[in-house]
């Protein structure tokens, strides 16, 4: 069965990065792109960026274009998505969800990224 | 960019009731060469990450019961939840993957009246 399992959750300071990973399992990884969506406390979905697990191009929201990169690493199929310049504004849950090929059908549990001093 | 627009934010229904969710694009995510709505419904529950129900507007998901239907196209869409049952509360999102950046409406915070 398809499984997305993503790492733990983090605390940041302001100004430091952090780098999620997603880990699947149960489908050819490279047949399917991947999307990263991040919630706010109480807030709604926000749509960050798309990478393409078989070259590892990427498309970003601009709102984070230069600081966010996505990867991935064929050989475990795992996916990563690192933010840098971390402010308190970025404190979210943080969701790796699978294209199939557009929608998204299989999500990661989310990993919460928390930024404070 | 597309933007997303819910009504209402918050609804309360009787369970057996029907419920209805719209949401409206700011443009048009009919796309002409294969006549189909770039439209997705989410339905996430507390503490869980988002559940696809339904795509292309109107497909349901599979294993998703069939009491959840979606309508519309080019700009008006519809979620309906024919016969609200308990464990349907929830907030439910639509989504635009019509073009990057794909973008979700504020959602729709359903509960049992």
């Amino acid at each position: 069965q398809v499984q997305l399992v993503q790492s733990g959750a983090e605390v940041k300071k302001p100004g430091a990065s952090v780098k999620v990973s997603c880990k699947t399992s149960g489908y050819t990884f490279i047949n399917y792109y991947m999307h990263w969506v991040r919630q706010a406390p109480g807030q709604g979905l926000e749509w960050m960026g798309i990478i393409n697990p078989s070259g590892g191009s990427t498309t970003y929201a601009q709102k984070f274009e230069g600081r966010v990169i996505m990867t991935r690493d064929t050989s475990t199929s795992t996916l990563y998505m690192e933010l840098s310049s971390l402010r308190s504004e970025d404190t979210a849950v943080y969701y790796c969800a699978r294209a199939r090929p557009n929608y998204y059908d299989f999500w990661g549990q989310g990993t919460l990224v928390t930024v404070s001093s | 960019d597309i933007v997303m627009t819910q009504s209402p934010d918050s609804l309360a229904v009787s369970l057996g009731e029907r419920a209805t969710i719209n949401c409206k694009s700011s443009q048009s995510i009919l796309y002409s060469s294969n006549n189909e709505n770039y439209l997705a419904w989410y339905q996430q529950k507390l503490g869980q990450p988002p559940k696809l129900l339904i795509y292309w507007a109107s497909t349901r998901e599979s294993g998703v019961p069939d009491r959840f239907s979606g309508s519309g196209s080019g700009t008006d869409f519809t979620l309906t939840i024919s016969s609200l049952q308990a464990e349907d509360v929830a907030v439910y999102y639509c989504q635009q993957y019509y073009s990057t950046p794909h973008s979700f409406g504020q959602g729709t915070k359903l509960e049992i009246k």
